[in-house]
C-alpha cells in the first residue's frame, strides 16, 4: 500500500466518546487525504493536508478535525462521535496535487463502527 | 448527484468476457482516472487520461474519454476471477482556484470463474 499505513485498523466505541484516527507515509509525500467511504456513496473527502500545519476542509468536514505536525502523520479526530460516522476511514497522499494530475495511493483503511 | 457516476452500478460477467464501465460527469475535467478497490483494502490507481486524450491503453485495460459527452469507458479485455473488485472513476477538476479529485460511488465487478 505504497508506504502507507492507518491505526487503528478496526474500532469499535461509543457515541459521545472522541476518537482518533492515525495516517503514516513514508514516502515524503506532500499531499495527505482523509476520506470515508459508505455504501452508495463512493468516497467523499473529510479533510486534506498540503503541507505540515497546513489543512483544508472536505465535503463532509462537519464533526471531524485534523493535525499535522510532521511530514508522515496526519491525524483525523471525531471530537464526538456519532452512529452516522460509523464508516471505512481512508488516508491517501499525493506527491503533489496541483496541476490536475493528482494521482493518489491509498492506506489499507480504517473500519470505525460507533454504538 | 455527484460529479462522477458509473454505470452500471454491479455486473456479474463469466471469465474469458469482456467488461465494459462507463463514468459520466458534469463539468470540464483536467483528468479523469480509474482507481480499483478489492474487498476490505483500499483503492489503487488504474490509469489516467488527460482531457485532451481520446484513448489509453494499459495491459488488458483500454480507456476512453469523450468530453464532448462528459464521458469515459473503461473496458477491461478477457477478464479473470482476480479481475473481481469496485472500480472507481475520479475527476481532476479546478475548483476555487486549485485542483480537487472528486470520486464516484463505483461498479462492482464479478468474474465468475
Amino acid at each position: 500500500d505504497a508506504g502507507i499505513t492507518q491505526s487503528p485498523r478496526h474500532k469499535v466505541t461509543e457515541t459521545g466518546t472522541p476518537v482518533t484516527l492515525r495516517c503514516h507515509q513514508t514516502e515524503n509525500h506532500r499531499y495527505m487525504y482523509w476520506y470515508r467511504q459508505d455504501p452508495g456513496h463512493g468516497l467523499r473527502l473529510i479533510h486534506y493536508s498540503y503541507g505540515v500545519k497546513d489543512t483544508d476542509k472536505g465535503e463532509v468536514s462537519d464533526g471531524y478535525s485534523v493535525s499535522r505536525s510532521k511530514t508522515e502523520d496526519f491525524l483525523l479526530t471525531l471530537e464526538s462521535a456519532t452512529s452516522s460516522q460509523t464508516s471505512v476511514y481512508f488516508c491517501a497522499i499525493s506527491a503533489w496535487g496541483g496541476g490536475g494530475t493528482d494521482t493518489q495511493y491509498f492506506g489499507p483503511g480504517t473500519r470505525l463502527t460507533v454504538l | 448527484s455527484q460529479q462522477g457516476e458509473e454505470d452500471p452500478q454491479a455486473l456479474s460477467i463469466q471469465e474469458g468476457e469482456n467488461a465494459t464501465m462507463n463514468c459520466s460527469y458534469k463539468t470540464s475535467i483536467n483528468n479523469l482516472q480509474w482507481y480499483r478497490q478489492n474487498s476490505g483494502r483500499g483503492l489503487v490507481h488504474l490509469i489516467l487520461i488527460r482531457s485532451n486524450e481520446r484513448e489509453k491503453h494499459s495491459g488488458r485495460l483500454r480507456v476512453t474519454l469523450d468530453t464532448s459527452k462528459k464521458s469515459s469507458s473503461l473496458l477491461i479485455t478477457a477478464s479473470r476471477a482476480a479481475d473481481t473488485a469496485s472500480y472507481f472513476c475520479a475527476t481532476d477538476l479546478l475548483i476555487g482556484g486549485g485542483f480537487k479529485t472528486i470520486f464516484g460511488a463505483g461498479t462492482r465487478l464479478f468474474v465468475k470463474a
